[in-house]
This record gives structure tokens, sequence and C-alpha cells, in this order.
């Protein structure tokens, strides 16, 4: 069965300062996809960014980078100069195989708040 | 850009009445995707179609069923509503092909369903 954790509940950061989401799962497939959600307090969810598992590349996109590593089942996240518009729910989710219509499992969140 | 369209975006109904929540994926896009979170919870797989067929199921209760239409459109119809179905519902969307193969999840505004 698939699992996410997300062990940090609530992230408090000043403004500029850069802020890690941690992210850990559990899978026995081979083939899985890893994403991360955004959702700001009007409720909607944003998608931010996919990786599969074939794929270990580290990337940086704007102010955003992530750290995957097969080796610990770590998927951890990474907003650099956070702003004020940061705060909000970020979830990490996974979602085995690569077939159609394949569900999320998504971790209990962490809640990122970002003072000015 | 287009986005998932989802009506209505607030409901409110009595416990044992029923609910129909309707969902529009972005165009072209072949698999949609039925989520229910609750207060301060993470989102909970609850169905998914690909080309208009049952793809995956999670926890939903045999109260609830859902199909999706031959314009890709979806519907969730939820019957005997309880105080527990009260929550926020996402339907998201992605573009599989013809190659069946999962593309990321888009998610439409939610329908926040208050049973009371």
């Amino acid at each position: 069965a698939q699992k996410v954790t997300q062990a940090q509940t609530e992230i408090s950061v000043v403004e500029k300062e850069d802020v890690t989401l941690d992210c850990v799962y559990e899978t026995r497939d081979t083939t899985y996809y890893l994403f991360w959600y955004k959702q700001p307090p009007s409720g909607e969810l944003v998608f931010l960014i996919r990786r599969n598992s074939f794929d270990e590349q580290n990337e940086i996109s704007g102010r955003y980078s992530w750290n995957f590593q097969k080796s610990t089942s770590s998927f951890n996240f990474t907003i650099t100069a956070s702003q004020v518009v940061d705060s909000a729910v970020y979830f990490c989710a996974l979602s085995e195989h690569e077939a159609a219509g394949n569900k999320l499992t998504f971790g209990g969140g962490t809640r990122v708040l970002v003072k000015p | 850009a287009a986005g998932v369209i989802q009506s209505p975006r607030h409901l409110i109904k009595e416990k044992r009445e029923t609910a129909t929540l309707k969902c529009y994926p972005i165009p072209r896009h072949d698999t949609v995707y039925w989520y229910q979170q609750g207060p301060g919870q993470d989102p909970q797989f609850l169905i998914s179609f690909y080309e208009k067929m049952q793809s995956d199921k999670g926890s939903i209760p045999d109260r609830f069923s859902a199909q999706q239409f031959s314009d890709y459109h979806s519907e969730l119809n939820m019957s005997s509503l309880e105080l527990g179905d009260s929550a926020l519902y996402f339907c998201a969307s992605s573009l599989a092909g013809l190659a069946g193969v999962m593309g990321e999840q888009y998610f439409g505004p939610g329908t926040r369903l208050t049973v009371t």
C-alpha cells in the first residue's frame, strides 16, 4: 500500500527566508509519480511539480526546487526567498503505476505561514 | 487557459437528501477524478474514470455513485446524505492519451457541501 508522510505540520518563517518541506513516501512499485500541490487559503489545489521514479534529477523552477532521493524515499521541496503569497498548505502526493486514472495519495500537508 | 469547472461551488443540503456535483474537465482531458477533503484533512480519493470507464476506486461510500459522460464531463451523485459528508469535493482532470499513461492532475476549485 502506498503512503505519504509529511512530518512537519506547520512552519512559520519571516519573508525572504527559505522554507524546506519534507516528504517521505512508501510504495512497493518501481514505477511511480510524486507531486507537490499548494492549497492557499482560498481552497483550490494548485499543481506545482511532478517527478517520475526514473528521474532523480533535481531541478530548480523559479523560487521552487526539489530534492528527490530514492535511496531514502524522500521528495523534499524548497521555496527560496519566501513571500507572503506563499502562505498555504502544501501537500506531497504519490501515485503508483502509470495507468490513467490512478489515484493520488496525499500526505497530511504542511501549513506554511510567511510573515512580513 | 481553461481550467476544471465544478458546479455548484457551494451546496447546502439536509440529512437524507440527495446531491449531484458536476465536473467539466479541461478541454481534451480524458480522465477525471473525484476527491473528498474534510476540514483540516488531506484530500481522499473517491473514484476516477478514463475514457468513460471506471478506472480506480477508493473509499467511496455505497451511497455515492459517479459516471463520466460522452462529452467527458462527470457527475458525482450522493444520496441519503449524512452530516459526515460535509466536505470540500474536488474534481481533477488529466490527459492520458492513447497510451493511457497518467498525466498531471489539475484540480477544480471544489464544491463545498454542507449537510445540516
